[in-house]
């Protein structure tokens, strides 16, 4: 079955702890993306990769980093995390560039909550 | 940039009435639209898409007619059911380049019986 797994669903840690969150992909995508969700804002691009070893930056990438070192997968890291990194976050993956029309697979989430 | 804009909500329908949620875009060029669906408790999944002007993206009983000359993609569906209780998200891509989808708020429906 196609499907974008994420791990934990759950997670709650405190100020300063480091995190990964995993993502994994098994459609052979070549483009993959972290984003995290808060009401009233909708979606927001974290990171994104274009292919193995090439990352980007989205629209809010500060306190956040990644790696693409393998094609399907994906993890997001938080370094230092702080209370406003509370949020539920997405990770998607898409053939080519999720341009041209082409559909963005979506994990399930991970509900992060930082004390 | 590109952006997108949605009617916001909630909004709450009876079982079987007609519904329209409005998304606008701005956009350079030829974007590609869709309209992805949240479930509760679950991720985004795509309901439907157009990807040039005067397409029609249909699915589930949902529609939306890319229009280029109002810039809007607006998503319809003539009788909602219960199970339509979700959040609806407008988004875009560029047809090149780089620029990665582009979301809109959200727009949260509930349909009661």
């Amino acid at each position: 079955e196609a499907q974008v797994t994420q791990n934990p669903r759950y997670l709650i840690t405190v100020t300063g702890k480091k995190l990964t969150v995993t993502c994994s992909q098994n459609m052979n995508h070549e483009y993959m993306s972290w984003y995290r969700q808060d009401p009233g804002l909708g979606l927001r691009q974290i990171y994104y990769s274009m292919n193995v070893e090439v990352t980007d930056k989205g629209d809010v990438p500060e306190g956040y980093k990644v790696s693409r070192k393998e094609k399907r997968n994906f993890p997001l890291i938080l370094e230092s995390p702080s209370p406003n990194q509370t949020s539920l976050y997405f990770c998607a993956s898409s053939d080519v560039g999720a341009w041209g029309g082409y559909e963005q697979y979506f994990g399930p989430g991970t509900r992060l909550t930082v004390t | 940039g590109d952006s997108v804009t949605q009617m916001e909500g909630p909004v709450t329908l009876s079982e079987e009435a007609f519904l329209t949620i409005n998304c606008t875009y701005t956009a350079t060029g030829y974007p590609s639209l869709f309209w992805y669906v949240q479930y509760p408790g679950e991720g985004l999944q795509l309901l439907l898409k157009a990807t040039k002007a005067d397409d029609k993206g249909s699915n589930k009983g949902f529609e939306a007619t890319y229009r280029k000359e109002t810039t809007s993609f607006h998503l319809e569906k003539g009788s909602v059911q219960v199970s339509d209780s979700a959040v609806y998200f407008c988004a875009l891509t560029p047809n090149s380049g780089n620029t990665p989808l582009v979301f809109g708020k959200g727009t949260r429906l509930s349909v009661i019986a």
